[in-house]
């Protein structure tokens, strides 16, 4: 059974640009939500899609947004990028919410802005 | 707000020691709580779940505990080995959805 998938693993963009990453979740799960990582502020909670649904958000700015497609599949994208922003992305998907809650995670989108 | 605190930040022991790595926790009004491992670069790998109605959850050579009375969760590790050295984290669902809360993490080396 394959694991949750992150494209692309690595990249560099510059300050300005904006951003996609990509999430393929566990099949069968239906929740996809995405955490920040940094060496200063730790993992953070981005937000979490259920149904391609927002259930809930983070205490990020609005540069930061997502969406779930039918299929389960996520996407976050950065606008206007910062420094500060240069972060590792995980994501995570999970069954229902009246399952156990345990969260799987992928191995992140690594991202530099220079 | 929910507040993490995973104690100690490091540590350093010799191969075959047993440990215990601490995360206490401010809300006691959790769903559940998850221990993960992160190796370096990598993404986390999950290890034990333990649901706000249980006590302990065991896999292998770990044991985790949740008191939620006391806002405290140990992972403790039996005869450890090289192959274990990584960053443990603690994280605490809330009962809103799937948003979970870490800790700072506690980075482990084992020495052979």
């Amino acid at each position: 059974k394959a694991g949750v998938t992150q494209t692309p693993r690595y990249l560099i963009k510059t300050r300005g640009q904006q951003v996609t990453l990509s999430c393929s979740p566990i099949s069968g799960h239906r929740s996809v939500s995405w955490y920040q990582q940094t060496p200063g502020q730790g993992l953070q909670f981005l937000f979490e899609y259920f149904s391609e649904t927002q259930r809930n958000k983070g205490n990020f700015p609005g540069r930061f947004s997502g969406r779930q497609f039918s299929n389960s599949r996520s996407e976050m994208n950065v606008s206007t990028l910062e420094l500060g922003d240069s972060a590792l992305y995980l994501c995570a998907s999970s069954r229902i919410r009246s399952d156990t809650g345990e969260l799987f995670f992928g191995e992140g989108s690594r991202l530099t802005v220079l | 707000k929910q507040e993490v605190t995973q104690i100690p930040a490091a540590l350093s022991v010799p191969e075959g020691e047993n440990l215990v790595l601490n995360c206490s926790f401010t809300d006691s009004a959790i769903y559940n709580l998850q221990w993960f491992r992160q190796d370096p670069g990598k993404g986390l790998t999950s290890l034990l779940l333990i649901q706000s109605s249980q006590r302990e959850q065991t896999s292998g050579r770990l044991n985790a505990s949740l008191d939620k009375s006391s806002g405290r969760s140990t992972l403790y590790i039996a005869a450890s080995q090289p192959g274990d050295s990584a960053t443990y984290l603690c994280a605490v669902g809330d009962n809103a959805g799937n948003m979970l809360t870490f800790g700072g993490g506690t980075r482990l080396m084992v020495k052979p």
